[in-house]
């Protein structure tokens, strides 16, 4: 399986401002996918992020709240714009496996504290 | 879109002892997952299930696919302090674009 980090792990931001979380994997791969987990809840994506193509997202995200980048195929950041507490929340990053996305990898997360 | 029912919510065991819990669907899957998460950690990868009726094991723990493919169970023997964790099964939803994961069972094992 891929080995994912991800950047920061956890960070405490004020409302209003934003922050880029980073999602790195040691190969290449085709799709990379962005879940929230709010406090103590099930996973819940986000957006799937393909290189060289504009992020899909899902029902209730948006672009202007959520943009992502995926520069390259082992690479992708995630940006929470303009937060409020409720964007307090765990933020994954996974890759597929070999199976594409019958099976994916995930990252440690990133914990977010908005006050 | 898809939703995956798992239970039990929660369980307290005691050390040594086996747990067993399940997820069920409405609807027909090809492919059940079951992840562990650890706190401050990110879900990882326990068993893969690809056919109906099919058994799967790694170590301790086991799963299986139900053969109407609308369910899966996960049993973990002798359960030990390292087994805490929540568990959630997964499966890929029909258009096969993503993921649809339950609801989670915490697992608190107790010495």
């Amino acid at each position: 399986s891929a080995v994912i980090s991800q950047k920061p792990s956890r960070d405490i931001c004020q409302r209003g401002t934003s922050l880029t979380i980073q999602c790195q994997v040691d190969s290449q791969v085709t799709m990379m996918f962005w879940y929230r987990q709010q406090p103590g809840q099930s996973l819940t994506l986000i957006a799937t992020a393909n290189q060289g193509s504009e992020a899909t997202y899902e029902s209730g995200f948006v672009i202007d709240k959520f943009p992502i980048s995926r520069p390259n195929l082992t690479f992708s950041t995630l940006t929470v714009s303009n937060m409020s507490p409720e964007d307090s929340s765990i933020y994954l990053c996974s890759v597929e496996g070999g199976r594409g996305v019958d099976e994916q990898f995930f990252g440690p997360g990133t914990r977010l504290t908005v006050l | 879109g898809q939703q995956l029912n798992q239970s039990p919510q929660s369980m307290f065991i005691q050390e040594g002892e086996d747990v067993s819990m399940n997820c069920t669907s409405s609807s027909i899957f090809n492919t059940w997952l079951w992840y562990k998460q650890e706190p401050g950690e990110g879900p990882v990868l326990l068993i893969a299930l690809y056919k109906a009726g099919e058994l799967t094991s790694n170590g301790r723990l086991t799963a299986q696919f139900g053969i109407t493919r609308k369910d899966s169970f996960l049993n973990i023997s002798a359960s030990i302090p390292s087994d805490v964790g929540i568990y959630f099964c997964a499966g890929p939803d029909g258009s096969a674009r993503q993921l649809t994961f339950g609801s989670g069972t915490q697992l608190t094992v107790l010495p």
